[in-house]
């Protein structure tokens, strides 16, 4: 049974530092592994989604990462902003039935 | 381009009563339709997913049941809410290896 797991659980840090966030998966048989935020009660923006051929994906400050070998994924954010500050999860999709199998996500706070 | 709908945004219902919310897709055919429930501070949790119309599959016991009428058309619903029910529920969809798009969930407070 695949089990998806995110460390931290939470994370400050000061505004402008370059952070990693960590998702690692235990059965590597996955479609894609997706990046989300999630602002306090609100739904969840896609991030980044990167498929199980490719290694990494990037979009503006943000680059994900995708090793299924080690059943692992990375979300670095470069030069972060109090406007980071959300949850972050992650999501792998299954090859073997498409369905989709989160982390907890890590809690990230930006500090100005 | 691809749009989710999702109904109410915030509920406030009494203990025994029912529910019923409502989520829609546009701009595809044939999705994967699922419900989630977020509780304060935690993960999601699956509930229910679909992968074609009648087609669903529960993932954890509980009073609530999810319906799909139509292509596009995803119900969360209940006979007899329970405080426990409270919660961040969460509509989401994908088609094959596409990204997955979330409705802006609905926030169900049983009182």
């Amino acid at each position: 049974k695949q089990e998806v797991t995110q460390i931290p659980a939470a994370l400050s840090v000061p505004e402008g530092e370059n952070l990693v966030l960590n998702c690692s998966f235990t059965d590597s048989a996955i479609y894609n592994l997706q990046w989300f935020r999630q602002d306090p009660g609100k739904g969840l923006t896609s991030l980044l989604l990167i498929q199980s051929s490719q290694r990494e994906q990037t979009s503006g400050r943000l680059n994900a990462s995708l090793d299924k070998s080690s059943g692992r994924s990375t979300l670095y954010i470069a030069a972060s902003q109090p406007g980071d500050s959300a949850t972050y999860l992650c999501a792998a999709l299954m090859d073997s039935n498409y369905q989709l199998i989160w982390g907890a996500g890590t809690k990230l706070i930006i500090k100005p | 381009s691809q749009t989710i709908h999702q109904w109410p945004a915030t509920l406030v219902q009494p203990v025994g009563s029912p529910l019923s919310l409502e989520c829609t897709v546009e701009g595809t055919s044939n999705p994967n339709l699922y419900w989630y429930r977020q509780a304060a501070g935690r993960g999601l949790q699956l509930l229910f997913y679909s992968v074609g119309i009648g087609q669903i599959s529960s993932e954890v016991p509980q009073n609530l049941s999810a319906s799909r009428p139509q292509d596009r058309q995803f119900i969360l619903s209940s006979k007899k809410l329970l405080l426990s029910d409270s919660g961040f529920y969460l509509c989401a969809w994908h088609r094959g290896e596409t990204e997955a798009f979330f409705g802006q969930g609905t926030r169900l407070t049983v009182v």
